[in-house]
């Protein structure tokens, strides 16, 4: 099993739905991430969090939410979706905690959004 | 403000050629942490490597290899005598000042033709 998993991998929806992207991960990493990724812009920032109390704004917040419900549980959500919000989402954990860690980023397998 | 540019926005080569991805970055910060991943059509994204900025020396890991200039603030990555396994699309990011944020550059797809 995956030790980064994202569900849904693909979701189509309507303009104006309300959309969650779950994240849980079984890397006891403390930060957690949500990217988006558009063709020819890379892998941008939504939110990101380093624990439970923690939620920050990436470079890409308007329109997103997050919730960090566990260490293990970090959910993205589009409350009105609209069509330019169409991209694939990926959630990302980190186990930076100073010196002895390799502070990669461990990469969920993505979930594909279409907003119709 | 932290950056990444990959210009190259996509490459092809033909199996067995030498090829270069180049990446250069922008940061103020005198501590920070270079990242290469790579994107196969599969989609999922995998780590390659990591370099810090105190460690300017290069890299070879098999057919890869990645010349870190802190001169020219670049971080490139050199695929010898390629596979058509290599098609993929490959991100530089940069983590500045610490393991906060990462910060990638828009990719480069290489296309490896056999």
């Amino acid at each position: 099993d995956a030790d980064v998993t994202q569900t849904p991998r693909n979701r189509i929806t309507k303009t104006g739905k309300r959309i969650m992207l779950e994240c849980s991960q079984t890397k006891g990493h403390d930060r957690m991430y949500w990217y988006r990724q558009d063709p020819g812009l890379g892998l941008r920032l939504i939110y990101y969090s380093f624990d439970v109390k923690d939620i920050n704004k990436g470079e890409i917040s308007d329109g997103y939410s997050v919730s960090r419900q566990a260490q293990a549980k970090f959910s993205l959500s589009l409350e009105s979706a609209i069509p330019n919000q169409t991209a694939l989402y990926f959630c990302a954990t980190s186990d930076w905690k100073g010196q002895g860690s390799t502070g990669e980023l461990f990469f969920g397998e993505g979930s594909r959004l279409t907003v119709l | 403000a932290q950056k990444v540019t990959q210009a190259q926005t996509e490459i092809s080569v033909v199996e067995k050629e030498d090829v270069t991805l180049d990446c250069v970055y922008e940061t103020r910060d005198t501590t920070y942490y270079l990242f290469w991943y790579k994107q196969p059509p599969s989609g999922e994204l995998v780590f390659l490597i990591r370099r810090n900025s105190f460690d300017e020396q290069n890299e070879i890991s098999g057919r890869y290899s990645w010349n870190f200039q802190k001169s020219t603030s670049s971080f490139n990555f050199t695929i010898t005598a390629s596979q058509v396994v290599d098609s993929a699309v490959y991100f530089c990011a940069l983590s500045a000042p610490d393991f906060n944020k990462f910060y990638f550059g828009s990719g480069t797809k290489l296309n490896v033709k056999p």
